[in-house]
């Protein structure tokens, strides 16, 4: 069965440092693959996706996460963490093969970012 | 333009009485989802529309769920006879097409007595 899986369920990085949440899928084809960011009580918003392409995407926010297609993996990072980036993320793939556009979501990882 | 929108945004309720969840997507988005997420079982999708059609439906937990969606637009997602085991936050979304982003709305929390 398609699984995703985000080995960090927690992480904490100090404000201005470099940030990088794990993201690994599991599926027999090429997925595509969204990150996801909710903040307490908010619903979740997008932050970047990958269809095909180039490997490397740029999101919102200053985010970027590179698809590697031999470690089925698809991390996000960013260069220099804000406060307002404490949330929680979510990493979801998406099945070419299906006849349904639904999403397959990771666990979550909560951010927490100190001053 | 407008983003998904849900409501209501908080409803709690009696177990054994049923609820009506409602879900109105961005104008023009012919695909549709339900969502659940919850502590313990995190984001589970539910349902699948495209257009009024329901495709794929195989995330709705028990026959006491079920969903419509009319015109094109709108969608109702009901449970009926509710448990307490039904308490998590519904989330809808939509996108333009299948395999497109999908928007979220804010979802509806439930919560069963």
């Amino acid at each position: 069965a398609q699984s995703v899986t985000q080995p960090d369920i927690h992480i904490t990085v100090s404000e201005g440092a470099s940030l990088e949440l794990r993201c690994n899928y599991s599926y027999g084809a090429t997925p595509y693959l969204f990150w996801y960011v909710q903040s307490p009580g908010q619903g979740l918003q997008l932050l970047l996706k990958y269809f095909s392409g180039d490997t490397l995407v740029q999101g919102i926010k200053g985010f970027e996460a590179e698809f590697k297609r031999s470690q089925s993996s698809f991390n996000l990072r960013k260069p220099s963490v804000h406060w307002s980036d404490a949330a929680e993320y979510f990493c979801a793939v998406g099945l070419r093969s299906s006849n349904t556009g639904k999403l397959i979501f990771g666990q979550g990882t909560t951010l927490q970012v100190k001053p | 333009g407008a983003g998904v929108s849900q409501s209501p945004s908080n409803k709690v309720t009696e177990k054994g009485k049923d609820v009506e969840l409602r879900c109105d997507p961005i104008s023009g988005h012919t695909a549709l989802y339900w969502y659940r997420q919850s502590l313990g079982q995190g984001l589970e999708f539910l349902i699948y529309f495209q257009g009024n059609s329901a495709p794929d439906k195989s995330g709705l937990p028990s026959d006491r769920f079920s969903a419509e969606r009319t015109g094109g637009s709108v969608s109702t997602l009901t449970i009926q006879r509710t448990q307490q085991e039904d308490s998590a936050v519904y989330l809808c979304a939509s996108s333009f097409n299948t395999y497109n982003e999908q928007f979220f709305g804010p979802g509806t929390r439930l919560t069963v007595l």
